[in-house]
């Protein structure tokens, strides 16, 4: 089993849609969760971080956290246009390295 | 607001040349990491560095890379025989000390190796 699994997408939805990532992990051990949203050929540049189960909100974001589920989740509230690119999921232990998902393309049609 | 930086964005280079990619991180920030991304994969970890030295290195890590801090400011890796299937994507990233806080990530330097 791999240690954190996303699914590649891609996904399209019409603009002003709610969009919904989603990834899971098998390591417990996994304590602190991030979304990087990575636009083609460029670096993942980070979106939201979250370290306890529930919901952290920002903005049109909402990130969610199930430990128990071992699931993660990313909204997208009044998608964009300029929202389509790649979604990866990370996460991590304390000071360890991150452990990426393949990342999700999502396009948003105007 | 302070980014990482890294040079040059793109590097072509011969089957068994030697090349040294540069990154500049955050000012204040203590971590520092590279990443690569194979085309169509996900990013896999290379090799932390905090207090002048390498504190963590994956499998992928082997004898012909290195990093180096040669100054306040730089941090490089080095490959010192370069492979077809080193062709990829190499992301530096740089975090504050403490586990609290998160990494941020360089715009990348795309390596190409024919």
């Amino acid at each position: 089993q791999k240690e954190v699994e996303q699914d590649p997408g891609p996904l399209s939805v019409p603009e002003g849609a709610i969009v919904s990532l989603n990834c899971t992990y098998s390591n417990s051990a996994f304590q602190y969760f991030m979304w990087y949203r990575q636009y083609s050929r460029k670096g993942p540049e980070l979106l939201m971080y979250t370290y306890s189960s529930g919901n952290k909100e920002d903005g049109r974001f909402t990130a969610q956290v199930d430990k128990s589920s071992k699931y993660i989740s990313l909204f997208i509230r009044d998608s964009q246009p300029s929202d389509s690119a790649t979604y990866l999921c990370a996460m991590r232990t304390g000071n360890t390295p991150l452990v990426f998902g393949k990342g999700t393309r999502l396009s948003v049609i105007a | 607001e302070p980014e990482v930086t890294q040079t040059p964005s793109h590097q072509v280079t011969q089957m068994g040349q030697e090349v040294i990619l540069r990154c500049v991180p955050i000012s204040n920030h203590l971590y520092f990491y590279w990443y690569r991304q194979i085309l169509g994969q996900k990013v896999e970890f290379l090799v932390s560095f905090y207090n002048n030295e390498i504190s963590e290195k994956s499998e992928i890590f082997d004898d012909q890379f290195s990093v180096e801090r040669p100054d306040g400011s730089n941090f490089t890796l080095k490959i010192r025989s370069t492979k077809l299937e080193d062709s990829a994507m190499y992301f530096c990233a740089s975090r504050e000390d403490g586990p609290t806080y998160e990494q941020y990530f360089g715009p990348g330097t795309r390596l190409t190796v024919t």
